[in-house]
């Protein structure tokens, strides 16, 4: 059972574009929503994150979209550059129990094209 | 101050062999998760740990797979008479406590079984 599914698998964008990443999650009790961002051969590091209480949260270029009703939430990158290449995966934790077990989506390839 | 550090970086075992893969938290870090990330995969939780405790085996395979976190040391886990599907990147995070919820992830070791 995959409960968070992640969409696009793979992305191309041109430099200066806006990319979408969403996401979608199945149970509940999750109550927070990390952005991770890879790139080859290294591990994940933390790009955002954002919890239920709001809608919307936003750094620098960077900026998830929370929609609590539907399950759903979404990774912007406006301006998209290059040097954004990289694998991005969503995931998800329930702080119930103080066990912060991350749930990851499949990832999305991204290409930022010059 | 030192991010989360694994060794080896790469490891490459004949199946039956057995695979010891460390991790070294960030300092001050109680609290550490390890993660498997197939080909083509997001990342999937394995078990959670503090100092001389498993808190969550869950995720982690009924036979050959074994973790510890022991008082002083690095966290280990342990593969035992690896089979060519143990193959995979092995990642660890660290986090301070379940009182925040951001997990720092280590460059990770890729396991190759022969």
């Amino acid at each position: 059972q995959q409960q968070v599914k992640q969409s696009p698998q793979s992305l191309i964008v041109q430099k200066g574009g806006i990319s979408i990443i969403n996401c979608a999650y199945e149970n509940t009790a999750f109550d927070y929503f990390p952005w991770y961002q890879q790139f080859p051969g290294k591990g994940p590091a933390l790009l955002i994150a954002i919890r239920p209480d709001v809608s919307e949260k936003k750094e620098g270029r960077f900026t998830i979209s929370f929609n609590k009703s539907a399950k759903q939430f979404s990774l912007h990158i406006m301006d998209s550059q290059p040097g954004d290449s990289a694998t991005y995966f969503c995931a998800a934790s329930s702080s119930g129990g103080s066990n912060y077990k991350l749930t990851f989506g499949k990832g999305t390839l991204l290409t930022v094209n010059p | 101050n030192a991010g989360v550090m694994q060794n080896p970086r790469h490891l490459v075992r004949r199946r039956g062999q057995e695979a010891r893969l460390r991790c070294s938290p960030m300092k001050g870090h109680s609290h550490v998760y390890w993660y498997r990330q197939l080909p083509e995969e997001g990342l999937k939780f394995m078990v959670y740990l503090q100092k001389e405790n498993i808190i969550d085996e869950s995720g982690m395979p009924k036979e050959r797979f074994s973790a510890e976190f022991p008082k002083e040391g690095p966290s280990i886990l342990r593969i035992q008479q690896v089979v060519r599907g143990d193959s995979a990147a092995y990642f660890c995070a660290s986090q301070v406590a379940p009182i925040t919820d951001t997990q720092y992830f280590g460059p990770g070791t890729r396991l190759t079984v022969l």
